[in-house]
């Protein structure tokens, strides 16, 4: 399938921190969704994002469409212990059928210190 | 809300045996996809569905098979579980049409196979 590199893998910050992630693609994404996996749940949809350019914040957190349409950013601010969690990036490829269908990046595992 | 329920948190199971993981959804959604999640993996399609009946192979189908009888529920089969099965599954709905790429997860099942 379509591939999708998210950086960092991994994160240790201190509370109050600003968080950056980042997904990239060699193909061109139609669709990038920001999701949030708290620890033994399933991932809870953060932010959706739908034309190139597209910037959306959703209280602290704040993602772009890259204007390229093959990248996309996901920055939090003044991180809290409930920020902890796994941060996975999620496009819709264009081209080709869909009916929903997604790929995922590999997540990026957030561990805020108090 | 919408609401994705899967019927077990974590099941364990014997090499060979044959396992069934139900997901439901309330929101009369036509998308369903089941998913396996692995440490620096990501999320990985298995089986999708589009329609009751209707099913379509994700990025990793061997070893799996799916049902959709109904609507609202779509099932995950592991004809004879093998111990590379062992994994957090995951299944999530989503609309068909406008906003179809959101998609919504239950709380997932963590299957380990002996």
């Amino acid at each position: 399938g379509q591939q999708l590199n998210q950086s960092p893998q991994s994160m240790f910050i201190q509370e109050g921190e600003d968080v950056s992630m980042n997904c990239t693609s060699s193909s061109i994404f139609n669709t990038w969704l920001w999701y949030k996996q708290d620890p033994g749940e399933g991932p809870v949809l953060l932010i959706a994002l739908y034309k190139a350019g597209e910037l959306t914040s959703n209280g602290r957190l704040t993602a772009q469409f890259g204007i390229t349409r093959k990248d996309s950013f996901l920055n939090i601010s003044a991180s809290i212990p409930s920020d902890v969690g796994i941060y996975f990036c999620a496009g819709q490829v264009a081209g080709g059928t869909s009916y929903g269908k997604l790929t995922f990046g590999q997540g990026t595992i957030l561990t805020v210190h108090p | 809300d919408v609401k994705v329920t899967q019927s077990s948190r974590y099941l364990v199971k014997r090499t060979g045996e044959k396992v069934f993981l139900e997901c439901v959804q309330d929101m009369d959604h036509e998308n369903m996809f089941w998913y396996r999640q692995d440490p620096g993996l990501g999320l990985r399609l298995i089986y999708f569905s589009y329609d009751v009946k209707m099913k379509e192979k994700g990025d990793i189908p061997e070893g799996y098979s799916v049902s959709r009888e109904k609507k609202e529920r779509f099932s995950l089969i592991l004809e004879s579980a093998s111990t590379n099965q062992t994994s957090m599954y995951l299944c999530a709905s989503s609309i068909m049409g406008q906003g179809d790429y959101e998609q919504y997860f239950g709380p997932g099942t963590r299957l380990t196979v002996t």
